[in-house]
C-alpha cells in the first residue's frame, strides 16, 4: 500500500529534550516536506527536500532541522524543543512533476 | 506578503443546497491543490489544477482555476452530510518548491 508513515504519532516531552520525528514514504517520490498545523493558521511549511541531500527552508524553519540521506526518509529534528513548538506535524511527499502531496497521519507533539 | 486566502472560513449549509468556496492567492503559481481534512485525520488530496482554465469534477465537487485572476473555486452541488470537513487550498510558488496553504474552510452540512 502506498503510504507516508510518521512516528511517533503522539509525543509529550519537556523543554530542551532533543527529539526526532521520522517520516518514510514508499512511493519513490522525489519531494518530501514537513508542515505544522495550528488552529486558525492552516498548514505552514517548515522544510522541504527536492531530492537526496537537497533541502531548503519553508516559512517557519526556526528551531527545526532536517536531513535527507535516503530518498524514502525525511526526519524532522527538534534539537531543543520549546513550548511554542507544540503543534500537529505532518510529513508529505510528491512527485515533482505533479506536486500533489500525499500526507502522513500526523504527529501530535506537546512540549511542556 | 505571500498569502492564500479562503472564503468563507466557516460554512454551514443545508443538505441539497449549492455553494462555492473561494481561494485567492497573491503569488505567481500555475498549480493549485485542494485537500480535505476530516476532524482528527490527515489531509486527503481532492484536486490538482495544473493550468489556467483547468476544471475538475469528482462527485458533488467541482474545482476550477483562473491563474490570471489568481483565483480558484470549489463548488459544491447538492451538498450531503458526508461532505462535512475542512477544505484547504494550496499553491506552490512558481520557480520554488515552496507551498502555501490557505487557513481552511470548515464546512458543516446540516441534515
Amino acid at each position: 500500500e502506498a503510504q507516508v508513515t510518521q512516528n511517533p504519532r503522539y509525543l509529550i516531552t519537556v523543554t530542551g529534550k532533543k527529539l526526532t520525528v521520522t517520516c518514510s514514504q514508499n512511493m519513490n517520490h522525489e519531494y518530501m516536506s514537513w508542515y505544522r498545523q495550528d488552529p486558525g493558521l492552516g498548514l505552514r511549511q517548515i522544510y522541504y527536500s527536492m531530492n537526496v541531500e537537497v533541502t531548503d527552508k519553508g516559512d517557519v524553519p526556526e528551531g527545526y532541522k532536517v536531513s535527507r540521506k535516503e530518498k524514502r526518509n525525511f526526519p524532522l529534528i527538534l534539537e531543543s524543543p520549546s513550548p511554542n513548538q507544540t503543534s500537529l506535524y505532518f510529513c508529505a511527499s510528491s512527485f515533482i512533476t505533479t506536486g500533489e502531496l500525499f500526507f502522513g497521519e500526523g504527529s501530535r507533539l506537546t512540549v511542556l | 506578503e505571500l498569502k492564500v486566502e479562503q472564503n468563507p472560513l466557516f460554512l454551514s449549509m443545508q443538505e441539497g443546497k449549492n455553494y462555492t468556496i473561494y481561494c485567492n492567492y497573491s503569488t505567481t503559481s500555475d498549480r493549485l491543490y485542494w485537500y480535505r481534512q476530516d476532524p482528527g485525520k490527515s489531509l486527503e488530496s481532492l484536486f490538482v489544477l495544473l493550468s489556467n482554465g483547468a476544471v475538475k469534477q469528482e462527485g458533488r465537487l467541482m474545482a476550477s482555476l483562473d491563474t490570471k485572476a489568481r483565483l480558484s473555486t470549489l463548488h459544491i452541488t447538492a451538498a450531503v452530510h458526508d461532505l462535512s470537513a475542512t477544505y484547504f487550498c494550496a499553491v506552490d510558488i512558481t520557480g520554488t518548491y515552496k507551498y502555501i496553504f490557505g487557513t481552511g474552510t470548515r464546512l458543516k452540512v446540516l441534515a
